[in-house]
């Protein structure tokens, strides 16, 4: 699976706009880019996953540009509770005998 | 509202003992895993399951060991626990399914070895 590079923290303010952007240089031809959210003490949550161009549903969009080697995970108007760790992930389609594996994440921190 | 559960959310044991973490996922779900984290840390995956009878390490060396008899229950066992086990377990379950599967996590459950 291609490994992925991501910010370890980032800050910003509510009503503001935040993006993330994930590397993943060595993303092959069936990979998806699929997205998690995890609060202190619960589990991830799926936000968003895409392939390419641009995917966006009522939590966040997804921009992927042609070359598929980065992602950019934004999240609009954000707002206090939007504090948590965000995770890109890289997974192949069809499932398969592969575990599913998080990095570090970006750790987000949205200030009053 | 995911349908997998864990059980316990929190246990507290001594050294050397044997538990049983449980998991139960009731989407029919082919595939299984288990994670660990510790409290601001990475989540590590610890095994995974593609299905019944199939179970196969993660990433991160762990002295657990699972089953998977029915499609449904995916336990984690310690046989004999230590304080360096102490730490959060989850468990989540995903489909077999293209394009890449969503993966629905549990509550967790939060492990002290004293």
């Amino acid at each position: 699976l291609a490994k992925t590079t991501q910010p370890i923290s980032m800050d910003s303010y509510e009503g503001q706009e935040v993006n993330i952007t994930c590397s993943h240089n060595n993303i092959a031809t069936n990979d998806y880019i699929t997205w998690y959210q995890q609060f202190p003490s619960q589990g991830p949550r799926f936000i968003i996953q895409g392939y390419k161009t641009k995917v966006t549903n009522e939590v966040a969009s997804l921009f992927i540009p042609a070359d598929r080697k980065s992602s950019t995970l934004s999240l609009p108007r954000v707002s206090l509770s939007d504090t948590a760790v965000y995770y890109c992930l890289v997974v192949k389609a069809g499932g398969g005998a592969d575990g599913l594996t998080f990095g570090k994440g970006t750790h987000l921190i949205i200030q009053p | 509202e995911a349908d997998i559960y864990q059980t316990p959310r929190y246990l507290v044991i001594g050294t050397g003992k044997k538990i049983t973490l449980e998991c139960s996922q009731t989407m029919g779900h082919d595939k299984m895993y288990w994670y660990q984290q510790d409290p601001g840390m990475e989540l590590h995956l610890i095994h995974y399951s593609y299905g019944v009878n199939s179970t196969e390490k993660g990433d991160l060396s762990s002295e657990s060991t699972v089953s998977r008899i029915r499609t449904e229950h995916f336990p984690l066992t310690l046989e004999s626990a230590r304080p360096s086990h102490t730490s959060q377990y989850l468990c989540a379950s995903s489909e077999w399914v293209s394009p890449g599967p969503e993966a629905f996590f549990g509550q967790g459950t939060r492990l002290t070895v004293v």
